[in-house]
């Protein structure tokens, strides 16, 4: 249990461009689902946390203009990497969290993350 | 301000000894606190996770870890390593104030094994 997808796994763009990522859980019903971005070698970079039917939080230095995140539903979030650029190139990954409260809320189940390169 | 702290950027073992990630956390209250391990190019999984209780903590692929209160620690072990366990080791906690039910995670351990 508790599989999150993520789709595409690559993804290679033109500058100016917008690319849309899909972030699913497909196997429970998550409450909020947590984009994260991550530079070579480093540790996993919040970019926005968002709730099912309201807008994403996003984090202090994110563009939310550039990364639109909708949350349709309480199994598919989505990110649109909007105009985007070289330096947009990256590891992008979604995680889900359990519809809930208590300690058990805070456990994070991630997707395998999507490569986008942008030419 | 709540904080993970990985000391180790990369450690190496040689496959069948034991191993010893440290993580060290800063936090008022008692934090519920995970090991994730990343292999190149995947998403995290999660190993463990302590929320209470039981203070050594099992998780999968034979690691386990402890969390010590009084040194603020939960670093993760396990008794004999494998060249499968290779890979990048995040420790996170949780459990502070807000709803959103956010991670902060340390900066990561890098493991190579050597045959």
């Amino acid at each position: 249990g508790a599989v999150v997808s993520q789709h595409p796994s690559r993804v290679i763009c033109k500058s100016g461009t917008s690319v849309k990522i899909e972030c699913r859980s497909l196997d429970f019903q998550a409450t909020t689902m947590f984009w994260y971005r991550q530079f070579p070698k480093q540790s996993l970079m919040l970019m926005a946390t968002s709730n099912e039917g309201s807008k994403a939080t996003y984090e202090q230095g994110v563009e939310k203009d550039k990364f639109l995140i909708n949350h349709a539903s309480l199994t598919l979030s989505t990110l649109t990497v909007t105009s985007a650029h070289p330096e947009d190139s990256s590891f992008y990954i979604c995680s889900a969290r359990w519809r809930g409260r208590g300690p058990s809320s805070y456990e994070q189940y991630f997707g395998p993350g999507t490569r986008l390169t942008v030419t | 301000a709540q904080s993970v702290t990985q000391p180790d950027i990369h450690i190496t073992v040689s496959e069948g000894a034991s191993l010893e990630l440290r993580c060290n956390y800063s936090y008022g209250a008692t934090p519920y606190l995970f090991w994730y391990v990343q292999s190149p190019g995947q998403g995290l999984q999660l190993l463990l996770k302590y929320f209470s209780g039981d203070t050594l903590v099992q998780g999968i692929k034979g690691f386990e870890a402890e969390f010590k209160r009084s040194q603020s620690s939960f670093n993760l072990r396990k008794p004999s390593v494998h060249w499968s366990d290779a890979a990048e080791y995040f420790c996170a906690v949780g459990g502070y104030g807000g709803s959103q039910g956010n991670l902060i995670f340390g900066k990561g351990t890098k493991l190579s094994v050597k045959p």
